[in-house]
């Protein structure tokens, strides 16, 4: 199994849209997460991190659920510009444990 | 943020070949590094733990005969993917630890193995 698991998408939005969409972690000793974005054959970037409590930065609002090991952005309002992969990932230790991704497609 | 940069960016060579990859943390000491490996559509794996003047830590099915880790200073490592075969084509990228468990990565390097 794998430890980060995400919906691949592909999520399709006009732009002004809400998309929102999550993942969930196997390892419960994980202690936290990150939204990354990584847009085509480029390396990941830091979007933001997962508090429990959620948390806002702009657009974007991050949820973390520990009893249910899941974990959710969501992009409101959303730009041409959104059009990425937003990988999950879970830390643990040093260690980051990556999902594989969800695509993000904003049209005009 | 911190500045990691790789080279090369991108890589073609015949299968049996040995390929060298770079990683430099250019505004920081690194005295961690790690390398990931992503194929086509897949999430980024860890493939070996990096410490400057030790030995490199792989992660479980990483051949580290194969994918050869070198941290001789406090901002290079590299690795020397040796023997290259078409299946060992992907994108590599490493990443360096700044401050408390916060990486930043390289650009990546996309090996293609002929």
């Amino acid at each position: 199994r794998k430890e980060v698991e995400q919906d691949p998408g592909p999520f399709n939005v006009p732009e002004g849209a809400t998309v929102a969409f999550n993942c969930t972690y196997s390892n419960s000793a994980s202690q936290s997460f990150f939204w990354y974005r990584q847009d085509c054959r480029k390396e990941p970037k830091l979007l933001m991190s997962v508090y429990s409590s959620g948390n806002e930065d702009g657009r974007f609002t991050a949820q973390l659920n520990r009893a249910s090991q899941y974990i959710s952005l969501l992009i409101r309002d959303s730009k041409l510009s959104d059009s990425a992969t937003y990988l999950c990932v879970a830390r643990n230790d040093y260690k980051l444990s990556f999902g594989a991704g969800t695509t993000v497609t904003v049209r005009a | 943020g911190a500045v990691v940069s790789q080279h090369p960016s991108r890589v073609i060579c015949k299968s049996g070949t040995s390929v060298k990859i770079e990683c430099r943390s250019l505004d920081f000491q690194a005295t961690t590094m790690f390398w990931y490996r992503q194929f086509p559509k897949q999430s980024l794996m860890l493939m070996a733990t990096s410490n400057e003047g030790s030995k490199a830590t792989y992660e479980q099915g990483v051949e580290k005969d194969k994918f050869l880790i070198n941290h001789a200073s406090l901002t290079l490592s590299t690795l020397t993917v040796t023997s290259a075969h078409p299946e060992d084509s992907s994108f590599y990228i490493c990443s360096g630890l700044a401050g408390p468990n916060e990486q930043f990565f390289g650009p990546g390097t996309r090996l293609t193995v002929l």
